[in-house]
């Protein structure tokens, strides 16, 4: 069974400031791994994803994420963020086979002027 | 444009009443996604369908009936048998595969 954890429920963070949301997966087969952003009210947009080659993917807004198969995680990162960036981020994986996707809780990054 | 259209945006019934929700797609995926969403608890799958006519139950099926007789239609019935069925309700549609899923944009039920 695959599972998601993302780390923190809510990431407080200044304007202009670097921030990193985490994600942890448990499974012992290959996996696709994606990072969604839901702006208040709204479905879910892609911010990027990882399927296979490189380990560090470019993603929508600036942000960027880096896939580790040793430590299981698929963190982003953002180096400034802005106002706008205030939103709810869910980390997603879909296991080879069924791809039906799992969410984590989601990590609510709250950002300050 | 193509994209997954789900309505109503809010919906309100009285306790007891079945209710169903409409997402309909034209982006000619194959598989489509019914998801709740309640705070704190992420995104939960009800249930899924992968082609025409076949649809299988998620992790919160009880409660909740699903048909997809079209490949463009995916409606989500909520049964008086949902014991908490006030939530946040976004479909989903992929081309399959490992493909990213592509949202509605929800529909908030509240019964009251």
């Amino acid at each position: 069974a695959q599972s998601v954890t993302q780390l923190d429920s809510q990431v407080p963070v200044f304007e202009e400031a670097p921030v990193e949301l985490r994600c942890n997966y448990s499974s012992s087969v290959s996996v696709y791994l994606f990072w969604y952003v839901q702006y208040p009210n709204q479905g879910l947009q892609l911010l990027l994803k990882y399927l296979s080659g490189s380990t560090l993917v470019k993603g929508i807004n600036g942000f960027e994420a880096e896939f580790n198969k040793s430590q299981t995680s698929f963190h982003v990162r953002k180096p400034s963020v802005h106002i706008s960036d205030t939103a709810e981020y869910f980390c997603a994986v879909a296991l080879g086979g069924s791809y039906i996707p799992t969410f984590g809780r989601g990590t609510s990054l709250i950002v300050h002027p | 444009d193509g994209g997954i259209t789900q309505s109503p945006k809010y919906l309100f019934r009285k306790e007891g009443q079945n209710v169903t929700l409409s997402c309909e797609q034209n982006l000619n995926h194959d598989a489509m996604y019914w998801y709740r969403q309640d705070p704190g608890q992420g995104l939960r799958l009800i249930y899924y369908s992968q082609i025409v006519n076949d649809f299988q139950k998620g992790d919160i099926a009880e409660g909740y009936s699903v048909s997809r007789e079209k490949k463009e239609s995916f409606p989500l019935t909520v049964t008086s048998a949902q014991k908490n069925p006030t939530a946040f309700y976004l479909c989903a549609s992929s081309i399959g595969g490992f493909a990213e899923a592509f949202f509605g944009q929800g529909t908030r039920l509240t019964v009251v």
